[in-house]
């Protein structure tokens, strides 16, 4: 069982809106910055988002994060079907000392 | 181009051992925190083990513990995961992944490959 709690599937239309929630505690996401992995199927992880909201450069605004309390949400806007892939948040635990995954939730544009 | 290419995995006996190997270009690896991130088949992301601040600070997962232990060749840019009294339940795909410089926020970029750990008899 992961440290951080993400729903395990989610789906939306093509060109529709999608979010995918993360949930944690005051040792994780409630003192530390969150970040976000894409990982399509066959391939090494690749950073999304990072300090909660930030996204590296070539990554399209389609991509957004945010952060409350212990709780943090990826938001994926114009579905693409290129978007299929686990995706993944992450944070360092301040309690146990080592970084947390979510579980990972997988993505299907219907 | 910053890159991190994995070496090492192969097919093991439980109870063996191995040594993975994670080459950077691009960038210095003593200057960030280098982490080794597992996934076994089809199941999600497990960080393992960091090296961080030139060797001086050291930390691992508590399922590896005791068992595996992180090390680095700076003059080759390279940073080891030597694994040992290895389980079934390691068998996974070892990714090395670069943390952040010191007082940094704490993300992976970039990812290595990977390189596939196999423990069966």
């Amino acid at each position: 069982q992961s440290v951080l709690t993400q729903p395990p599937s989610v789906s939306a239309a093509p060109g529709q809106k999608v979010t995918i929630s993360c949930s944690g505690s005051t040792s994780n996401i409630g003192n530390n910055c969150v970040s976000w992995y894409q990982q399509l199927p066959g391939t090494a992880p690749k950073l999304l988002l990072y300090d909660n909201n930030m996204r590296p450069s070539g990554i399209p605004d389609r991509f957004s994060g945010s952060k409350s309390g212990t709780s943090a949400t990826l938001g994926i806007t114009g579905l693409q079907t290129g978007d299929e892939a686990d995706y993944y948040c992450g944070t360092w635990d301040n309690r146990s000392s080592v970084f947390v995954f979510g579980g990972g939730t997988q993505l299907t544009v219907l | 181009e910053v890159q991190l290419l994995e070496s090492g995995g192969d097919l093991v006996q439980p109870g063996g051992s191995l040594r993975l190997s994670c080459l950077g270009s691009g960038f210095s690896l003593r200057k960030f925190a280098i982490n080794w991130v597992r996934q076994a088949p089809g199941k999600g992301l497990e960080w393992v083990s960091l090296m961080s601040d030139g060797g001086n600070n050291i930390s691992y997962a508590d399922s590896v513990k005791g068992r595996f232990s992180i090390s680095s060749d700076n003059s080759k840019n390279m940073v080891f995961l030597q694994m040992t009294s290895l389980r079934a339940d390691d068998t996974a795909v070892y990714y090395c992944a670069r943390g952040p410089i010191p007082g940094a926020t704490f993300y992976f970029d970039p990812w290595g490959q990977g390189t596939l750990v196999t423990v069966s008899s």
